[in-house]
């Protein structure tokens, strides 16, 4: 079983709408969880970081993590062209551990 | 949030030559920074943790001796790529994280280089 499980997509949405992105994983010992947007040909850019349970808004995204579920999400609100992207999520159990990745999420948003 | 710079951006090399790219933490100091390898359409796949001051970890399956890693400094760890061959031709990323006390621990990542080995 991988550590952490992502559906790969591709996704497509239209402009305006809410967009749901997801991880599961295995490792109950993960503490430190974060989303990365990567665009095409580029490295990876820091979205958002969350330590442990609970809820993190940053503008239109939101970042959720439920450790008894060994879930986690974004959500970006009014969704963009520019948006387009693939997501990746990434978590660690402690500092200065290697960071497992999902495999990515690839978004487009349709004008 | 903090920077860290990877040069080159981009480098094609003859088989055979080795590759050396660099991975620059600029407005923090990190012991460890991790080294990326990404193809196309797939996720991140790590090579090896690079500690400063002493040898890197790697990953199994992955070659030391052809990928030496170097870490001399709190913000700089070098990968070259050895003797490289047409199948090392992929995406190359390197993170780090800031020296933090309390647990935090964002990793923030280079802009990758593309290796092409012709």
């Amino acid at each position: 079983q991988k550590e952490v499980e992502q559906d790969p997509g591709p996704l497509s949405v239209p402009e305006g709408a809410i967009v749901s992105l997801n991880c599961t994983y295995s490792n109950s010992a993960f503490q430190y969880f974060m989303w990365y947007r990567q665009y095409s040909r580029k490295g990876p850019e820091l979205l958002m970081y969350t330590y442990s349970s609970g809820n993190k808004e940053d503008g239109r995204f939101t970042a959720q993590v439920d450790k008894s579920s060994k879930y986690i999400s974004l959500f970006i609100r009014d969704s963009q062209p520019s948006d387009s992207a693939t997501y990746l999520c990434a978590m660690s159990a402690n500092t200065g551990n290697q960071f497992y990745f999902g495999t990515g999420t690839s978004l487009t948003v349709i004008p | 949030g903090a920077v860290v710079s990877q040069h080159p951006s981009r480098v094609i090399c003859k088989s055979g030559t080795s590759v050396k790219i660099e991975c620059r933490s600029l407005d923090f100091q990190a012991t460890t920074m991790f080294w990326y390898r990404q193809f196309p359409k797939q996720s991140l796949m790590l090579m090896a943790t690079s500690n400063e001051g002493s040898k890197a970890t790697y990953e199994q399956g992955v070659e030391k001796d052809k990928f030496l890693i170097n870490h001399a400094s709190l913000t700089l760890s070098t990968l070259t790529v050895t003797s490289a061959h047409p199948e090392d031709s992929s995406f190359y990323i390197c993170s780090a994280s800031p020296l933090k006390t309390g647990g935090d621990t964002e990793a923030f990542f280079g802009q990758g280089t593309r290796l092409t080995v012709v």
